[in-house]
Formats: C-alpha cells, sequence, structure tokens
C-alpha cells in the first residue's frame, strides 16, 4: 500500500514560474516530511524537510507548506529555472523509527 | 569524497543468473537501506539495516537477500534473476540532520534482465 501519495506525476513550467507539487499521508504517527531533488543518474539528495509543528518552511526559492488536519503537505519551487528541472520526491517518517516512505515523485520540466 | 559508493553502475543479466550488488558508505551512519526506483512508483524499501548485525524486510523483499557485512558495507543478493527485477538500485544511509534525519543515497545500479 502506499502511504505517501503525491501528485502531479509530471510538470511543465516556464521560466520564471511557480512549480506546486503535493502530497498527501495517511499515517498521523508521520511526524518527519522532507522533499529529495534526484536529477538524471544520479541518486536522491535531500532538499528542504519539515516537522507538523509549523505550518511553512522556507530556504531561498524553496518553500513547504503543511496542513496537518488535512494531512497534506506541498512544495513550491518559486521563480522556477531550467536547472530546477529533475524529480521531486516527497517522503514522511516517524522520529525513532528507521524507514522513509516516499511517495511516487514528479518529473519537473522548466521551459526557458 | 565521504558519501556512498555502490558497484556495479550498469548490469545486464540473463534470466536465472544471480549477482550481488555492492554498497559502502564512509560516514560512520549505523542504519543503510536498499532502494529499488520504477517508472510512477517512486523508491521502494527492499531491505534495511539499522545497525550493524540487524536486518529487516521492506515493502519488497521478496526474490532478495542482504548481508550487512560490518558497518561501513551493505549488499544485495539476487539469487535468481527475474524480468520483473529490471529496475534502478539505491543504496542509501542515515545519518541525524537537523529536523530529523538525512538519508544519503548513492548514484545507483542500472540492473536490466532479459
Amino acid at each position: 500500500q502506499q502511504q505517501v501519495k503525491q501528485s502531479p506525476q509530471s510538470l511543465i513550467v516556464q521560466k520564471g514560474g511557480i512549480s506546486i507539487i503535493n502530497c498527501a499521508y495517511e499515517n498521523t504517527a508521520f511526524d518527519y516530511f522532507p522533499w529529495y531533488q534526484q536529477f538524471p543518474g544520479k541518486g536522491p539528495a535531500l532538499l528542504i524537510a519539515i516537522r507538523p509543528d509549523v505550518s511553512e518552511k522556507k530556504e531561498g526559492r524553496f518553500t513547504i507548506s503543511f496542513n496537518k488536519s488535512a494531512k497534506q503537505f506541498s512544495l513550491h519551487i518559486m521563480d522556477s529555472q531550467p536547472g530546477d528541472s529533475a524529480t521531486y520526491f516527497c517522503a514522511a517518517s516517524m522520529t525513532g523509527g528507521s524507514r522513509l516512505t516516499f511517495g511516487e515523485g514528479t518529473q519537473l520540466t522548466v521551459n526557458p | 569524497n565521504a558519501g556512498v559508493t555502490q558497484t556495479p553502475k550498469f548490469q545486464v543479466l540473463k534470466t536465472g543468473q544471480s549477482m550481488t550488488l555492492q554498497c559502502a558508505q564512509d560516514m560512520n551512519h549505523n542504519s543503510m537501506y536498499w532502494y529499488r526506483q520504477d517508472p510512477g512508483m517512486g523508491l521502494r524499501l527492499i531491505y534495511y539495516s539499522a545497525s550493524e548485525g540487524t536486518t529487516d524486510k521492506g515493502e519488497v523483499p521478496n526474490g532478495y537477500n542482504v548481508s550487512r557485512l560490518n558497518k561501513r558495507e551493505f549488499s544485495l543478493r539476487l539469487e535468481s534473476a527475474a524480468p520483473s527485477q529490471t529496475s534502478v538500485y539505491f543504496c542509501a544511509s542515515r545519518g541525524a540532520g537537523g529536523t530529523g534525519f538525512v538519508y544519503t543515497f548513492g548514484s545507483g545500479t542500472r540492473l536490466t534482465v532479459v
């Protein structure tokens, strides 16, 4: 079963636009929500992460918005650049847990 | 450079052949993981090792075995490869990050079973 659902599967954005990727989770015990970025031929790398005690976290052009009651969180990429073209994965885990559950991934293409 | 090293990077197997994927990390991490990545299915956990000497099944363990050789090395073995095991395999290790824990991934092994 997929405990973390991610959408859309693919996304095309123009340079300078806003990219938005959404995730929903089922397990209310999850309390750590990272996003990973993967370039072709490479392994995923941590981009940004949030805990549910805050509703938003911003690092540069990347922002995570978190809605605990809806069990949803999203990644916003402001002023999207061609260099942001990659696959993005949301994930979730529990503090003290030893496993990270990933969403299905979103392939982002930013056109110049 | 510190990180996770996977070998080989590419491999083609015939159905029924066996092989071992190697993984080593030099960050003194306790936990190590094997994932497979398939289009539209994200990263699915095959096996993990929370600490040296222990291993546990993940979501999709059938057809695989693992060995935590020491703290640095965690190998994945396919005893009798099947076309359904065609995938990209990633090894990862886990450290402690500021807001939780951070996984560091290797660059992957692209396996094709014909």
